[in-house]
């Protein structure tokens, strides 16, 4: 079946520094990929939409100068957070959306990636 | 704007009883609707969606447009059933909304 891949699991970086997690499709392009954040013991809150090719599209509240999304291929999308702090200290997890289902609405996700800044 | 809730934040059960999990939706199209799962310490993954009409781990879960409810039952809980489920609706385009989940916590 579909498999995202999320890297890197987990990291620890200072404040102040900025912070990569790739999302890659494996077996299957995704034109869309989606990242949410998760905290602890509460649901997804979506953060934006990647769409490869063009420019993200980010929820309300959500900055898209500190989260910067870049979906260069089919396969792969970043996440950059920039100078980060302690309150960026989270779960941050994406999805695929494998057009290979019927509907084409069904969403494999990554295993997440744990980002604690110091 | 698509909306999906979920009312129970935590739902207890003792293994073997049934139990039900709701959802319900809002949207003025039709919408696709699933169920994600998230075991402890594993990544989402999907559970079942309503166009499938099959169970999945013992679980169903029939949309009812009239009630625009999506509700995940199963007749008789395991503990491996502890989790955390979410629903979620796609319109067939670029939006998919999910719940605020329920955390399910079969008692031995």
């Amino acid at each position: 079946g579909a498999v995202v891949s999320q890297h890197p699991s987990w990291v620890i970086c200072k404040s102040g520094t900025s912070v990569k997690i790739e999302c890659r499709s494996l077996d299957f392009q995704a034109t869309t990929m989606f990242w949410y954040r998760q905290f602890p013991k509460k649901s997804l809150m979506l953060m934006a939409t990647s769409n490869e090719g063009s420019k993200a599209t980010y929820e309300q509240g959500v900055e898209k100068d500190k989260f910067l999304i870049n979906h260069a291929s089919l396969t792969l999308s970043t996440l950059t957070v920039t100078s980060a702090h302690p309150e960026d200290s989270s779960f941050y997890i994406c999805s695929a959306r494998d057009h290979s289902f019927s509907g084409a609405n069904v969403l494999t996700f990554g295993a997440g990636s744990r980002l604690t800044v110091l | 704007a698509q909306r999906v809730t979920q009312p129970e934040k935590l739902l207890s059960v003792f293994k073997g009883a049934p139990v039900e999990l709701k959802c319900n939706y809002s949207y003025s199209g039709s919408p696709e609707l699933f169920w994600y799962v998230q075991y402890s310490r594993q990544r989402l993954q999907l559970l079942l969606r309503h166009i499938s009409r099959e169970s999945i781990k013992g679980f169903t879960a029939d949309l009812n447009k009239g009630e625009t409810s999506f509700h995940l039952k199963k007749p008789f809980a395991q503990e491996e059933d502890s989790a955390m489920y979410y629903c979620a609706l796609g319109d067939y385009g670029q939006n998919f909304v999910f719940g605020p989940g329920t955390r399910l916590s079969v008692l031995p």
